[in-house]
This record gives C-alpha cells, sequence and structure tokens, in this order.
C-alpha cells in the first residue's frame, strides 16, 4: 500500500494562478519529507524538511511540514508555463528495517496554460 | 561538471540477453541508489549503498545485481532481459546519507523488446 499519498493526481490552471499540491505520509522512523520537480528527465531537488512548521522558501515555491499531523504542501504562487511538470513528494527513514529509503509518492501532474 | 552521470541513456534489447548501465557521482557522497521508475512515473527504490556496503535491497528478482566498485560509482547489471523490465532506471546519490535528499542521474531508458 502506498506510504506517500499526494493529491491532487492532476491540475490544470492558467498563468498567474496560486497552486497548492498536497502530500500525506505513514512512514516509521521519518527523517525527512522531499519535494521534486520532474520534467521530461530526472526529479530535481527542490526541498527538504525536517522540522514541523518552519516554511521553507525559494522564489516563488514554499512548503511547510506538519509532523503532527503526517503532511505537507508545496505552494506555487504566480505559476508560469515553465511550472508545467510532475511534482513528486519523498520521504525518507533513517533506521531500522526502513534505514535509507525514500518512499515517493505518484505525483501530482501540474499542467500552466498561458 | 555532470554531477550524477549513467550510461547509456538509451537501451534497446531483445529478451534474453545480459546489459548493464553505469554510473558515476563527482559529488563525494557516499550514498548512491538505483531507482527504477515505470511508465506511470512512478518511482521505487531497488537497492541503495552506504560507502560501498549495500544497506538497501528491495523485492527485485535476483537478475538484478549492483555493484559498487568505489564510492564513486554503482552499477548495474541485468541478466535475462525480461518485457517487464522495461523502465526507466535513475541513479542517485546523497550527501547527507540515507533517507535525505538525493540528486539524481538523467536516467537510462530500457526497452526491451
Amino acid at each position: 500500500e502506498d506510504k506517500v499519498v499526494q493529491s491532487p493526481l492532476s491540475l490544470v490552471v492558467h498563468e498567474g494562478d496560486t497552486v497548492t499540491l498536497n502530500c500525506s505520509y505513514e512512514v516509521t522512523n521519518f527523517r525527512s519529507l522531499l519535494w521534486y520537480k520532474q520534467e521530461k528527465k530526472a526529479p530535481t531537488f527542490l526541498f527538504m524538511l525536517t522540522s514541523s512548521g518552519i516554511e521553507k522558501k525559494s522564489g516563488r515555491l514554499s512548503s511547510i511540514l506538519d509532523k503532527k499531523e503526517l503532511f505537507s504542501i508545496l505552494n506555487i504562487t504566480a505559476t508560469q508555463t515553465g511550472d508545467s511538470a510532475v511534482y513528486l513528494c519523498a520521504v525518507g527513514a533513517d533506521r531500522g528495517s526502513t534505514l535509507g529509503r525514500l518512499y515517493f509518492g505518484r505525483g501530482t501532474q501540474l499542467t500552466v496554460w498561458p | 561538471d555532470t554531477a550524477v552521470s549513467q550510461t547509456p541513456k538509451y537501451l534497446v534489447t531483445q529478451m534474453g540477453n545480459d546489459k548493464s548501465i553505469k554510473c558515476e557521482q563527482n559529488l563525494g557522497h557516499d550514498t548512491m541508489y538505483w531507482y527504477k521508475q515505470d511508465s506511470k512515473k512512478f518511482l521505487k527504490i531497488m537497492f541503495s549503498y552506504n560507502n560501498k556496503e549495500l544497506i538497501i535491497n528491495e523485492t527485485v528478482p535476483n537478475r538484478f545485481s549492483p555493484k559498487s566498485p568505489d564510492k564513486a560509482h554503482l552499477n548495474l547489471h541485468i541478466n535475462s532481459l525480461e518485457l517487464g523490465d522495461s523502465a526507466v532506471y535513475f541513479c542517485a546519490s546523497s550527501p547527507r546519507g540515507p533517507g535525505t535528499e538525493a540528486f539524481f542521474g538523467q536516467g537510462t531508458r530500457l526497452t526491451v523488446v
């Protein structure tokens, strides 16, 4: 069963809109939650979150983690066509039988129309 | 100055063949991985090495065998290829150890015909 669940699975917006992507997880020995952007080729790293309530920002992208409720959101403001991609959420574990694993969600396909 | 590089980028081969994919990282990371991404874009870990030691060996057929000659290299050898092995295989490495951010190579698209 999926340990990392992303929603929505796909999203179509117009340039300038703001979007929120969701990621919930159930992973023992939690170490980190990561967001990636995947266009045609390799996933590219966006953020790593380890502490609750601390927002990470990079330009128009921001993300926050809630370790009590076991979820994270990725916000993109003033979307551009270049933001069109699959956004992947992953959760890392650091000990026990889950040591070293990054569990990926199935991604949110974001399409931004001009 | 590519950080994580894989070769080849594309591989088309017949069922039953044996093939290898090579991966090298010049980032000085201790942890390296192989991931498989299926046609629905789902990424699943196959193997992980930390300081040349195998730490993750997911439930994959034993036709798949990783080999890490040194910390900068992690190769994947696949015997007796099957149609279901067709996928994109990504190599990745982590600077802060297992379970932290991973940096991915550009992927190898394997097609078995």
